[in-house]
């Protein structure tokens, strides 16, 4: 069975980059069968996907357009796990981010990581 | 971007009642690419229904799933208390995943 485990600092400051990992369990980054996903909840946003990276003989990455020109997902396959980098954050980064898996059949996410509260304050 | 609108936005019922949550796409959502989560609170959404009407792994046979193109249905035939929660749905198309704004199941 596939796990998630999230890590990262849970406080950023304006300006600076938000960087979060997830590391994979049960499952490979470079699986031709998954892709894998960052998505964030705010009370003013809701759930927000920010996008995603997967391999297909080659990496690949979709982000989403409200986020594209400041947003980072690399792989990394000798631990395993795939990385957020959020560049230049404002309050409004401020959420609970979430990594999750999502099958190339049905595009679910499934199994979500734990979460991580990241406040952007000074 | 296909926009998803959940309704009702709050649910009001009582254990052993029937819940009929909506969610409405405002374009076809491809190969039924819909899938149900469930939210609790302080916790990750889980999921509960993919591909419009397949339970995920170990999800009750109260829980099923309906719809195609742009309307979908969740219905939970018999609330039990632990069903009162969070639901959004999600979809997938054009490289890009939308949830809608969830409706909240509470106790009446």
């Amino acid at each position: 069975q596939v796990q998630m485990q999230q890590s990262g600092p849970g406080l950023v400051k304006p300006s600076q980059t938000l960087s979060l990992t997830c590391a994979i369990s049960g499952d490979t980054v470079s699986s031709n069968s998954a892709t894998w996903n960052w998505i964030r909840q705010s009370p003013s946003r809701g759930l927000e996907w920010l996008g995603r990276t997967y391999y297909r003989s080659m990496w690949y990455n979709d982000y989403a357009m409200s986020v594209k020109s400041r947003i980072t997902i690399n792989p990394d396959t000798s631990k395993n796990q795939f990385s957020l980098q959020l560049n230049s954050v404002t309050p409004e980064d401020t959420a609970v981010y979430y990594c999750g898996r999502a099958s190339s059949s049905w595009m679910e996410f499934d199994p979500w990581g734990q979460g991580t509260l990241v406040i952007v304050s000074s | 971007e296909n926009v998803l609108t959940q309704s009702p936005g709050t649910l009001s019922l009582s254990p052993g009642e029937r819940a009929t949550l909506s969610c409405r796409a405002s374009q076809s959502v491809s190969s039924n690419y819909l899938a149900w989560h469930q939210q609790k609170p302080g916790q990750a959404p889980r999921l509960l229904i993919y591909g419009a009407s397949n339970r995920a792994t170990g999800i009750p046979d109260r829980f099923s799933g309906s719809g195609s193109g742009t309307d979908f249905t969740l219905t939970i035939s018999r609330l039990e208390p632990e069903d009162f929660a969070v639901y959004y749905c999600q979809q997938y198309g054009s490289s890009l995943y939308t949830f809608g704004q969830g409706t909240k199941l509470e106790i009446k």
